[in-house]
């Protein structure tokens, strides 16, 4: 069973600049997550979609991130414009029934 | 609000030592607790997942415990090897919802 992926692996960019995010999650499962990691602490969720419907986006700064899962498979997550504090790992996971499954992450960095 | 801390932040021990690496967490209605790896720069690693029904999960030299009604969840590491350090973290998904909490971690150095 092939895991999560996602592209790419690093970015590095300006502030102001905008950048994307791709993950295909683990087929079939229906849950995927967006999470954002900053060095030294637990993930915090950004988005959730169930499907291609948003559960919960509660912590997502829509002034500046957006994300999609268009056809219920594959998600986007975009930042723009970026901040030097939009550093970070940003992890997709995803979901079936019960546990977490993690892609590698793509660890960011704002300069 | 469920809120999951994890002491201590940091534990060095030489190899070859057991160890028992704590999380605890403050609302006792969970659906499951899982435990995660991450070595740097990587994402998270799947080790453990204990549903609210068990007490215990055992996969080769870890085995996880949950005590619900004292919010607490411990994971035993038998026969510490280098090749174990890394971050260790711990979420809980709450019955009520299902967004997962995570804690902040610990970061297990094994020496050799």
């Amino acid at each position: 069973e092939a895991g999560v992926a996602q592209s790419p692996r690093y970015k590095i960019i300006e502030k102001r600049q905008s950048v994307a995010f791709w993950c295909n999650p683990i087929s079939g499962h229906a849950t995927l997550y967006w999470y954002q990691q900053i060095l030294g602490q637990g993930p915090k969720l950004l988005i959730q979609f169930q499907n291609n419907g948003v559960v919960d986006d509660s912590q997502l700064p829509k002034d500046r991130f957006s994300a999609e899962r268009l056809k219920g498979v594959d998600s986007t997550l975009k930042i723009q414009p970026a901040k030097l504090e939009d550093s970070a790992v940003y992890l997709c996971a995803s979901s079936q029934l019960a546990g977490l499954f993690f892609g590698p992450g793509t660890r960011l960095t704002v300069l | 609000k469920q809120e999951v801390t994890q002491i201590p932040a940091a534990l060095s021990v030489p190899e070859g030592e057991n160890l028992v690496l704590n999380c605890s967490f403050t609302d006792s209605a969970i659906y499951n607790l899982q435990w995660f790896r991450q070595d740097p720069g990587k994402g998270l690693t799947s080790l453990l997942l204990i549903q609210s029904s068990q007490r215990e999960q055992t996969s080769g030299r870890l085995n996880a415990s949950l005590d619900k009604s004292s919010g607490r969840s411990t994971l035993y590491i038998a026969a510490s090897q280098p090749g174990d350090s890394a971050t260790y973290l711990c979420a809980v998904r709450p019955s009520y919802g299902q967004n997962f909490v995570f804690g902040p971690g610990t970061r297990l150095s094994v020496l050799p």
